[in-house]
């Protein structure tokens, strides 16, 4: 069956730094990829998406790539702030099969 | 716009208890979900449904029960709550995949349930 990993453990990051957090997986071809953020309870939300035919998207201070060889997305935040302190959520998607999520990486930006 | 809202926030129910969750969009939607999170096991997708009237399952149906009276309602139904349901539901919403070829979704605040 389709597997999504992410690092189930914290990353603590200085502010300033630049975060990358990885989601990995196996037994699936998604058409797409997308990254949510979700903070203590709160629901996800939409951050960004990349199609499989996209290497790289950015979106202000986010950088997503997707590499459909190595089956791996990796997410960055460049001159990371605390505020960007959350758990963030890579999601798998494609054809007509239901969106499947990761179970998320926490953040956490040190002032 | 609310955009997605649930209700209620917060619920304690004991064994054998029932109860309903509601879930509302305002952004004309045609899919919604209803997800549940536990700790170190992520979203799983309970039911969904891609259109008024219609539901479908997902991951981890039993147990649930779900309808789609109105597009913008979706409803999901425990009618006798075990303590393995105590868990944080959310619902979401997205267009329709067949527009936009991708499937983002928007979620609600999410409900804490409580089974003794």
């Amino acid at each position: 069956s389709q597997k999504i990993e992410q690092n189930s453990e914290a990353l603590n990051i200085q502010e300033g730094k630049t975060a990358t957090l990885t989601c990995n997986y196996t037994n699936y071809s998604p058409a797409y990829l997308q990254w949510y953020r979700q903070d203590p309870g709160r629901g996800p939300v939409f951050l960004l998406l990349i199609r499989e035919n996209e290497k790289e998207k950015r979106k202000e201070r986010l950088k997503v790539t997707f590499d459909t060889t190595l089956k791996q997305s990796l997410f960055h935040i460049t001159a990371s702030q605390p505020a960007d302190s959350a758990t963030y959520l890579c999601a798998l998607g494609g054809g007509y099969q239901k969106v499947t999520f990761g179970i998320g990486t926490k953040l956490q930006v040190i002032p | 716009n609310a955009g997605v809202t649930q209700t209620p926030k917060f619920r304690v129910l004991k064994t054998g208890q029932s109860m309903t969750l509601l879930c509302a969009q305002d952004m004309n939607h045609e899919y919604m979900y209803w997800y549940r999170q536990d700790p170190g096991m992520g979203l799983r997708l309970i039911h969904y449904s891609v259109g008024e009237g219609t539901t479908a399952k997902g991951e981890v149906p039993d147990g649930y029960n779900v309808s789609r009276l109105k597009k913008q309602n979706f409803l999901l139904g425990l009618e006798s709550a075990a303590p393995s349901q105590t868990s944080v539901y959310f619902c979401a919403s997205s267009y329709s995949i067949f527009e936009l070829g991708t499937d983002t979704q928007y979620f609600g605040p999410g409900t804490r349930l409580t089974v003794l």
